[in-house]
């Protein structure tokens, strides 16, 4: 079982949509999580850390779910600019090392 | 202040020669994360060092991958007689320490092609 698992997508959806992506990770001892986006295989830029209270930033609200090993990540109102690759990444353990999933590929329509 | 460095952006490498990639991280950061991505394909770890010392180095190909990070300058990463496999973009993040409430600053890469 991979670390940290996303759906892949692509998830194409018109401007102004509502969209949800999904993540679980398997370490329990796993104490931060964070949402990253990264734009045609350029550097991953930190979109926000996900806290177990929920976190929302403008369009963007992250949820955490500890009991169940989830993290999700709501994009309301899209733009065309959101296109992009979302992934989700957890720490390992009581370490330094961050576990990235595979991403989820989304591509906003006109 | 600038960002993490990474050098060279481009880097193309014949079969059997040896490639050197070079990351400067943060002001002020002493943590180094070197992670590779494959084409079509996420990011993987592959190393963690601290000045001097390497952490982790779980996610390393066993054999042709070294990494160190000095006491002075650049944290190098160095694959030995590249294939045409290792033909990827590599990444080079910094941290300030174990905290990770702010997650990790990204260099913009150095992507090698092996021909």
């Amino acid at each position: 079982r991979k670390e940290v698992e996303q759906d892949p997508g692509p998830f194409n959806v018109p401007e102004g949509a509502t969209v949800a992506f999904n993540c679980t990770y398997s370490n329990s001892a796993s104490q931060s999580f964070f949402w990253y986006r990264q734009d045609c295989r350029k550097e991953p830029k930190l979109l926000m850390s996900v806290y177990s209270s929920g976190n929302e930033d403008g369009r963007f609200t992250a949820q955490l779910n500890r009991a169940s090993q989830y993290i999700s990540l709501l994009i309301r109102d899209s733009k065309l600019s959101d296109s992009a690759t979302y992934l989700c990444v957890v720490n390992s353990g009581n370490t330094g090392k961050l576990i990235f999933g595979q991403g989820t590929t989304l591509q906003v329509k006109p | 202040n600038a960002g993490v460095m990474q050098n060279p952006r481009h880097l193309v490498r014949r079969r059997g020669q040896e490639a050197r990639l070079r990351c400067s991280p943060m002001k002020g950061h002493s943590h180094v994360y070197w992670y590779r991505q494959l084409p079509e394909e996420g990011l993987k770890f592959m190393v963690y060092l601290q000045k001097e010392n390497i952490i982790d180095e779980s996610g390393m190909p066993k054999e042709r991958f070294s990494a160190e990070f000095p006491k002075e300058g650049p944290s190098i990463l160095r694959i030995q007689q590249v294939v045409r496999g290792d033909s990827a973009a590599y990444f080079c993040a910094s941290s300030p320490g174990t905290g990770l409430y702010n997650g990790y600053t990204f260099g913009s890469g150095t992507r090698l092609t092996v021909v």
